[in-house]
Order: C-alpha cells, then sequence, then structure tokens
C-alpha cells in the first residue's frame, strides 16, 4: 500500500543553519508532491508543489524518484520557519490516495 | 475572497450522542476533502468528494462516521454514537480539482467526554 514516512517528529536548528526536512514515500507510480505547513494558530495552508519547481520563503524541495524521496530544504533557517510541516504526497491510483505524513516540527532556535 | 469555513468551531458532546460537523469549500471548488488530525498522529484522510461521482470513503474509521454534500458544495460529517477516541480536530479542505492544492478550513476541536 501506499505510504509517506516522516521520520523526525521534531527537528531544533539555530538560526542561520541549514534545515532538511525529510520525506520518503512508497509507491510504484509517479505521485503528485506536495509540502503544506502550519504556523502556530493559522490554518494548514500549502507551502510548495513539487510540479511547479519554485522556491517559496527560501524553501525547495527535490524529488529524488530513485530513493522516493521529497525532502525539504533550506539553506538558512530563519526564526519565523517554526512551524509543523507535513509532506504530502497525491498518488493518482491506489487505495489509499490522500495521505499526509504524520508531519515534522521545525522548531528554530535564536 | 471567501477561504473554506468550518462550524462549530469546537464541540464538545458526551459519549454516544451524535454529532454534525459542517464545511463551506470555496465556491467554485470541485473537489471536498475531510481529515481528522489528533494529536502526535498527523492527518487522517477521511473521504473525498469530486463533483458528481460517487465519494471516496476509503479513509472513514467506522460506519459511524459518515459525510454527504449537498448540491456539489456544502458538506456534512456526521458522526453517530460518539466515542472519547473520536476526539480530534476535524479539518476539511477544497481544492479546484483533483490533485491540486488543497485550501485548509480552521478546523472543528470535537471533545467527547
Amino acid at each position: 500500500a501506499q505510504r509517506v514516512t516522516q521520520p523526525e517528529k521534531l527537528l531544533s536548528v539555530f538560526k542561520g543553519a541549514p534545515v532538511e526536512l525529510k520525506c520518503n514515500y512508497s509507491y510504484s507510480g509517479s505521485p503528485e508532491l506536495f509540502w503544506y505547513v502550519q504556523y502556530s494558530r493559522q490554518r494548514l495552508q500549502l507551502l510548495l508543489r513539487h510540479i511547479s519547481r519554485e522556491s517559496i520563503k527560501g524553501f525547495t524541495a527535490d524529488l529524488n524518484k530513485g530513493e522516493t524521496s521529497f525532502h525539504l530544504k533550506k539553506p538558512f533557517a530563519q526564526e519565523e520557519d517554526s512551524a509543523m510541516y507535513y509532506c504530502a504526497p497525491a498518488f493518482t491510483s491506489g487505495t489509499y490516495k490522500y495521505i499526509f505524513g504524520t508531519g515534522t516540527r521545525l522548531k528554530v532556535l535564536a | 475572497g471567501a477561504g473554506v469555513s468550518q462550524s462549530p468551531s469546537n464541540k464538545v458532546t458526551e459519549k454516544g450522542k451524535d454529532v454534525e460537523l459542517r464545511c463551506d469549500p470555496i465556491s467554485g471548488h470541485t473537489a471536498l476533502y475531510w481529515y481528522r488530525q489528533s494529536l502526535g498522529q498527523g492527518l487522517e484522510f477521511l473521504i473525498y468528494f469530486q463533483g458528481n461521482s460517487a465519494p471516496d470513503k476509503s479513509g472513514l474509521p467506522s460506519d459511524r462516521f459518515s459525510a454527504e454534500r449537498t448540491g456539489g458544495s456544502v458538506s456534512t460529517l456526521t458522526i453517530q454514537r460518539t466515542q472519547q477516541e473520536d476526539s480530534a480536530v476535524y479539518l476539511c479542505a477544497s481544492s479546484l480539482a483533483q490533485y491540486r492544492e488543497q485550501y485548509f478550513g480552521p478546523g472543528t476541536r470535537l471533545t467527547v467526554t
């Protein structure tokens, strides 16, 4: 069955340090890949979508088909990046199409 | 324009009672999703509506859960005979089409006592 894994529940980094939030999925096809973010007391919202290949708030995400990973990266973390991040591949076939990872809480320390 | 809205924002109910949660999606969005967010559990997919197609109910945890979408717009999630393990934040999202960006509502926090 399709699956998405975010191995880190909590990731703490210092301001200015690089950050990488890991996401791995299991799926034989090519999913649509999204990262969503939830800031404190705000709604869950889209951060970026793989197909658009854009950088949002300094974040990028590269699809590695060989490793079936879609890690989220930022070279220099800012305190305002502290939030909950969810990897969300949308599988275009199979039983479990709309899966979100369990999320990684990013804390950027001053 | 207006985003996705949900009501009520908070609901406290006694075990065994039925509850109805409402979602108003963004106008024109054909896809509507319900998720459950439990502490430490991430987002759990419940049900998906797309236009006039039969809903994808593969995520509903039991037959106590049901949902409908009237007129392709407003959706109601009903939980019958609530249990304490149903306590969670229930999120609704809508999107222009399948596999597109989802826009989330603020959620309904359900507490079953």
